[in-house]
């Protein structure tokens, strides 16, 4: 159990709708990630927040959004749902800015 | 940009010794780091180079040879809980804010058989 923590766990949706995707980081850590993996693409890197700002934008589409609150928790909103954004979802976080990150379970996210 | 090369699929013997490589093309490099990942499960970290040599953390090593761009990862006296992907990843420093992002590569399927 790394400590990271993501619900919900599983999520199936038809197109177009929209779904939010709840991060809560380990204990101190300030940096939150999130990553979709997909069989064709592999893990990719969406998004990374630290300390409630974003730092670094990966190739995240504009239908997607994310947040990171005050509590350090992180959200990460996906509209306009397709087919193709069926994925693993991931989110990791870390202390600050390292190359150690601590993966959460991930949401397996089914689109119909 | 940048990419990552790594072996789509492994096999090895339990107790036997395995290498997965990794070349990697970047602009900017910072270290080369190693992930292992069970089947639907959660990457988890295993280890990180940042300087040329090898690092050895219990059965599993890592070597970096960044004149290369290449490491490896080894794995010794392989176990059958062993068999699961194994990516290597990059910092990329495209498009952040003194953040960063980290390029995994597409990840080796190391299946140990008895």
């Amino acid at each position: 159990d790394s400590g990271v923590t993501q619900t919900p766990k599983h999520l199936i949706t038809a197109t177009g709708q929209r779904v939010t995707l709840r991060c809560s980081p380990r204990s101190g850590d300030l940096s939150v990630y999130w990553y979709q993996q997909s069989l064709d693409q592999g893990l990719q890197f969406l998004i990374q927040y630290y300390n409630g700002e974003e730092r670094a934008k990966g190739n995240i589409l504009e239908r997607f959004s994310a947040q990171q609150f005050p509590d350090l928790h992180s959200e990460l909103n996906l509209s306009s749902l397709e087919l193709g954004d069926s994925a693993l979802y991931f989110c990791a976080s870390s202390v600050g800015v390292e190359e150690t990150q601590y993966f959460g379970p991930g949401t397996r996210l089914l689109v119909l | 940009g940048q990419s990552l090369e790594q072996p789509s699929e492994v096999t090895a013997v339990e107790g036997a010794i395995v290498q997965i490589n990794c070349t990697y093309q970047t602009s900017g490099f910072y270290g080369l780091s190693w992930y292992q990942q069970h089947d639907g499960g959660a990457p988890t970290f295993l280890s990180y180079n940042a300087l040329d040599g090898l690092e050895e953390t219990g059965r599993f090593s890592s070597f970096l040879s960044r004149s290369d761009s290449y490491g490896y990862l080894l794995l010794q006296e392989l176990q059958m809980k062993d068999s699961a992907s194994y990516f290597c990843a990059v910092r990329d420093r495209v498009r952040s804010n003194s953040g960063y992002a980290l390029n995994f590569g597409k990840g080796t399927s190391l299946l140990v058989t008895p």
